[in-house]
């Protein structure tokens, strides 16, 4: 399976706890994006990274959240000190080039429930 | 700054009857607009894309959107709906601002009940 791949695809943790989830984009794509999703809601975007380097981080919830894409290929989202109101699906996303009419390609999501 | 509005939460239609899923935005600059789906447990998939050439749409599955920009909206069309069809919908924006694009923002959803 070549598309975006996510890790875990669920993830149940306390209060208080770090969680981090890696995302594996599809290779080659220059752009990788990070989104959350509650319930009856769509998909909110977070942060996004060309190659490695992050470009808008304003969008991040709070400064419990940090991205990194170290070597321009997988990577991670962590959030820090969880609270209740993070309990969500985190999306990510990527795409080929910078433009904005090319298709973000999705993968599955990471649930994350926090207790 | 953009924003979409998809005008309803729920629309319930029975099968074999036309489909018609509403979606107005809101744009600075010369946006582009997708319509995705979202089955049950499974990820995001892209149904089709406006991006300045032909303002009428042809995506998958037989479904179409038209861009109107004197009207601000890029409603989802399909003549005939399927039981597979049901589904949340969302209709998404993008702006190039010049610097690269950001991220896409997403209306609330439309979630499309098929009756039998």
């Amino acid at each position: 399976d070549t598309g975006v791949s996510q890790d875990p695809r669920h993830k149940i943790t306390k209060r208080g706890q770090n969680v981090t989830f890696r995302c594996d984009p599809i290779s080659e794509h220059n752009r990788l994006y990070w989104y959350r999703q509650t319930l009856g809601q769509g998909p909110e975007f977070l942060t996004y990274f060309q190659n490695e380097a992050q470009l808008e981080k304003s969008r991040l919830l709070s400064d419990r959240f940090s991205a990194e894409r170290p070597k321009g290929s997988f990577s991670t989202l962590e959030i820090q000190r969880t609270e209740q109101g993070d309990s969500a699906m985190y999306l990510c996303a990527s795409s080929p080039t910078w433009e904005s009419y090319n298709e973000q390609f999705f993968g599955p999501g990471t649930r994350l429930t926090v207790l | 700054a953009q924003s979409v509005t998809q005008l309803d939460s729920h629309v319930s239609v029975s099968e074999g009857t036309p489909v018609l899923l509403r979606c107005n935005y809101s744009s600075s600059y010369s946006p582009s607009l997708f319509w995705y789906v979202q089955h049950p447990n499974k990820g995001l998939q892209l149904l089709l894309k406006y991006t300045s050439a032909a303002t009428l749409v042809k995506g998958i599955n037989g479904f179409e959107a038209e861009f109107k920009k004197s009207e601000t909206s890029f409603h989802l069309t399909k003549p005939s709906a399927h039981m597979s069809d049901a589904a949340e919908y969302f209709c998404v924006v993008s702006e190039f601002t010049g610097g690269g694009a950001d991220g896409l923002t997403f209306g609330k959803g439309t979630h499309l009940i098929i009756q039998p």
